[in-house]
């Protein structure tokens, strides 16, 4: 069955400290995987795109990671502010129908 | 919100009766979906559609419908709400396997 599990469930740390996220998936046959910020309230938005041969991709103060021979992605986030809190999602893509499959989410809280 | 409209956006009904959703885009995206979020749980598929009067099951389809009858609208409809379908329901579109993008979402309440 195809899934996308992430760890934590929830995590609260001080602005200005760093954090990871991790997911990891179950998913074939794989397309691409995707961080998504979901803002309390709104609908998530795309913050990153990962292909199956790209080991790490940057944007701004995210930078996500993909190891596709463990099946592992990790978003780390660097000096935290207090904009970052919300939850962030996993989402693989995958299938002839570009099925997407999605993780529960991590609720980043960051405390001033 | 790149295009993508929901309609409406607060809705209370009472249990037994039809509840229609609205997402309306101006993307052109081929791809549309219907999630609904709980508490605890990601964002689970509805139904989606692949193009006009192409629609297809997702993982909680039971009680639930689509119509898509031109590519902008697609319309989500609750035959008979039920208290388990109280939720907040958000629609997205995709032109094909890129980023998906979300309307505000729908918060309905079944009492």
């Amino acid at each position: 069955k195809n899934q996308v599990e992430q760890s934590p469930q929830s995590l609260i740390i001080l602005e200005g400290k760093n954090c990871t996220l991790q997911c990891n998936y179950t998913v074939s046959p794989f397309s691409n995987l995707r961080w998504y910020k979901q803002d309390t309230g709104r609908g998530p938005v795309s913050l990153t795109i990962m292909t199956f041969s790209e080991n790490t991709k940057s944007n701004g103060r995210y930078t996500a990671t993909l190891d596709a021979d463990t099946k592992q992605s990790s978003l780390h986030i660097t000096a935290s502010q207090l904009s970052d809190s919300a939850s962030y999602i996993c989402v693989v893509s995958a299938g002839s129908n570009y099925q997407l499959i999605w993780g529960a989410g991590t609720k980043l809280i960051i405390k001033p | 919100d790149a295009g993508i409209t929901q309609s409406p956006r607060h809705k209370v009904t009472e249990t037994g009766t039809p509840v229609t959703l609205r997402c309306h885009q101006t993307e052109n995206h081929r791809y549309m979906y219907w999630y609904r979020q709980d508490p605890g749980h990601g964002l689970r598929l509805i139904h989606y559609s692949y193009g006009v009067k192409d629609t297809d099951k997702g993982e909680v389809s039971d009680g639930y419908s689509v119509s898509r009858s031109k590519t902008e609208d697609f319309l989500l409809t609750l035959e008979s709400a039920t208290s388990s379908q109280t939720s907040v329901y958000f629609c997205a579109t995709r032109r094909g396997d890129t980023e998906a993008f979300f309307g505000q979402g729908t918060r309905l309440t079944v009492v």
